[in-house]
C-alpha cells in the first residue's frame, strides 16, 4: 500500500522566515495531495491541496509543489507568523485496486514553532 | 453551515469496557471516515462509510467497528478496550467520499479523546 514519509518532524523558525516541509510517497497511482494544519485541541483543517496534473499551487503565503517523477511534494510557508505554529500533515490519495474508492494516507506530521 | 460534530469530546474508560463515539457530518455530506490519532502512529485510517455502507477499512482488529445511519450520522464502537486504544478519534466528512474524483476534500471534526485506564 501507499506509504507517505514527512520531514522534518519538528521545525523551529524565526518569525518572518520561511518554512519548508517535504513529503515523499511510494505509489505512483496517487493523484491528490492535500495538506492539513492541526492546532491544539482541534481537528486537522485543509489549508491547500494539489492534484497530480499540476506542478505548483499558491495561496497567499502558502504554496505547494509536486514532483511526480520523484514522487515528492513540499509545503512552503513564507513570512511566517506566530499563528502558523501548529502541526502540519501531508497526505496522498490513492485509487484502490481491489475495492471501490480511494484511500487517503497521511504523513507523520511536522510540528512547526514560529518564534516571535 | 455547521461543521463536523463529534461527541463526546472527552471520555475515560477502563480496560475491558466498550465505547461508542458519534459523528454528525456536514449537512449534505454522505461520506464519513474515521481516523485514530496517537503520538506514536500519527493518523491511522479506520474505515469509511458512504450511504450506510462500509466502503473501505484500515488495518485495525475486529474490536473496532462502525456504522452509518440513513441521515449520514455515523458511530464507531470499540469493544474490550485496551490501554493502547487511548487516542484522539477523528471523524471526517466529504460530499462524495474518498471514492470520487474532484470532491475528495475531507473536513474533520475536533475529535473525541479517549483515555483507557
Amino acid at each position: 500500500g501507499e506509504n507517505v514519509e514527512q520531514h522534518p518532524s519538528t521545525l523551529s523558525v524565526q518569525e518572518g522566515d520561511s518554512a519548508v516541509i517535504k513529503c515523499t510517497y511510494s505509489d505512483s497511482a496517487s493523484n491528490y495531495f492535500p495538506w492539513y494544519k492541526q492546532e491544539l485541541g482541534k481537528g486537522p483543517q485543509l489549508i491547500i491541496d494539489i492534484r497530480s496534473n499540476v506542478g505548483e499551487k499558491k495561496d497567499q503565503r502558502i504554496a505547494v509543489t509536486l514532483n511526480k517523477t520523484a514522487k515528492h511534494f513540499s509545503l512552503h510557508i513564507t513570512e511566517t507568523q506566530p499563528e502558523d505554529s501548529a502541526v502540519y500533515f501531508c497526505a496522498a490519495l490513492t485509487p484502490l485496486i481491489k475495492a471501490a474508492g480511494n484511500k487517503l494516507t497521511f504523513g507523520g506530521g511536522t510540528r512547526v514553532l514560529v518564534k516571535p | 453551515k455547521a461543521g463536523v460534530t463529534q461527541t463526546p469530546r472527552y471520555l475515560i474508560k477502563t480496560r475491558g469496557q466498550q465505547v461508542t463515539l458519534s459523528c454528525s457530518p456536514i449537512s449534505g455530506h454522505r461520506s464519513v471516515s474515521w481516523y485514530q490519532q496517537t503520538p506514536g502512529q500519527g493518523l491511522q485510517f479506520l474505515f469509511e462509510y458512504f450511504s450506510e455502507t462500509q466502503r473501505n477499512k484500515g488495518n485495525f482488529p475486529g474490536r473496532f467497528s462502525g456504522r452509518q445511519f440513513s441521515n449520514s450520522r455515523s458511530e464507531m464502537n470499540v469493544s474490550t478496550l485496551e490501554l493502547g486504544d487511548s487516542a484522539l478519534y477523528l471523524c471526517a466528512s466529504s460530499a462524495k467520499g474518498q471514492g470520487a474524483s474532484g470532491a475528495n476534500v475531507l473536513t474533520f471534526g475536533a475529535g473525541s479523546r479517549l483515555t483507557v485506564l
